[in-house]
C-alpha cells in the first residue's frame, strides 16, 4: 500500500545549527502537508506544498517539494528553543479522504 | 470559534470497560477524523468522516465504533477497553479533501490508559 517514510527519527542539534527532515512517498502525491507537534501538544498544520519543484518560505523554515512530487524536505536554519518538538509530513491518499502521515522526526536541542 | 474540542482529557480504563470519546467542531467542516498516535509512530487513523451520517474504516478501525449525527459531533466508542488500546487519541476536522490541499485543525487529545 501507499506509504510515506521520514528520516531522521531523531535528530539532536546545539542551538543556532540547521535541521532537515526528509520525507518519501511510495506513489506521487497531489500535495504534502507539513504539521508541527509541540511536546505534549497536538500536531498543527505549518505549509502545504502543490506544485512540482515548489519551494516555500516561513522565516528560518524552508520547505520543498520534489520534482517527482514524491519527497519533501524541510529546513530549519539556525535553531531555536522554540522549534522544539516532532515535525510530521502528511500526503492524501487516493480516496481524498485520508491523509498518509510519516513517522515524524523529533528535533531535539542539546542543553 | 473553540475550534476542535475533545473530552476527556485523560482517562484510565480497566480491561474491558467501554466508554466514548466526545469530539465536537464548531468550524462548518465537513471531514472529520481520528488518529491513534503511540510513540515513535506517526498518526494512524482509526476511522473518518465525510459528513453527517457518513463514516468509513481507517487503517486501525478494530475495538472502535463511530456515528455522526450531526456536522459538528463525532465521538468515537470503545467496545472492550484493551491494553493494546492505550494511546493519545486525536479528533481532527477539516473544511474539504486533502487532495485539494485542504489542512486539518486537531483537538487537543485525550490520554488514555487501559490496565
Amino acid at each position: 500500500g501507499q506509504q510515506v517514510m521520514q528520516i531522521p527519527q531523531y535528530q539532536h542539534v546545539q542551538e543556532g545549527e540547521d535541521f532537515t527532515t526528509y520525507c518519501n512517498s511510495s506513489t506521487t502525491l497531489s500535495n504534502i502537508q507539513w504539521y508541527k507537534q509541540r511536546p505534549g501538544g497536538h500536531p498543527v498544520f505549518l505549509i502545504q506544498l502543490v506544485k512540482s519543484g515548489e519551494v516555500k518560505k516561513q522565516k528560518r523554515l524552508t520547505f520543498q517539494f520534489g520534482e517527482a512530487k514524491k519527497n519533501s524536505s524541510l529546513h530549519i536554519t539556525a535553531t531555536q528553543t522554540t522549534d522544539v518538538g516532532t515535525y510530521f509530513c502528511a500526503g492524501p491518499l487516493d480516496s481524498n479522504y485520508q491523509l498518509i502521515w510519516g513517522a515524524g522526526t523529533k528535533l531535539i536541542i542539546k542543553p | 470559534n473553540a475550534g476542535v474540542t475533545q473530552t476527556p482529557k485523560f482517562q484510565v480504563l480497566k480491561t474491558g470497560q467501554s466508554m466514548t470519546l466526545q469530539c465536537a467542531q464548531d468550524m462548518n467542516h465537513e471531514y472529520m477524523s481520528w488518529y491513534r498516535q503511540d510513540p515513535g509512530m506517526g498518526l494512524r487513523l482509526i476511522h473518518y468522516s465525510v459528513g453527517a451520517g457518513i463514516t468509513d474504516q481507517g487503517e486501525v478501525p478494530n475495538g472502535y465504533n463511530v456515528s455522526r449525527s450531526t456536522t459538528e459531533d463525532f465521538p468515537l466508542r470503545l467496545l472492550s477497553a484493551a491494553p493494546s488500546q492505550t494511546s493519545v487519541y486525536f479528533c481532527a476536522s477539516s473544511y474539504g479533501p486533502f487532495s485539494l490541499g485542504y489542512e486539518q485543525y486537531f483537538g487537543p487529545g485525550t490520554r488514555l490508559t487501559v490496565t
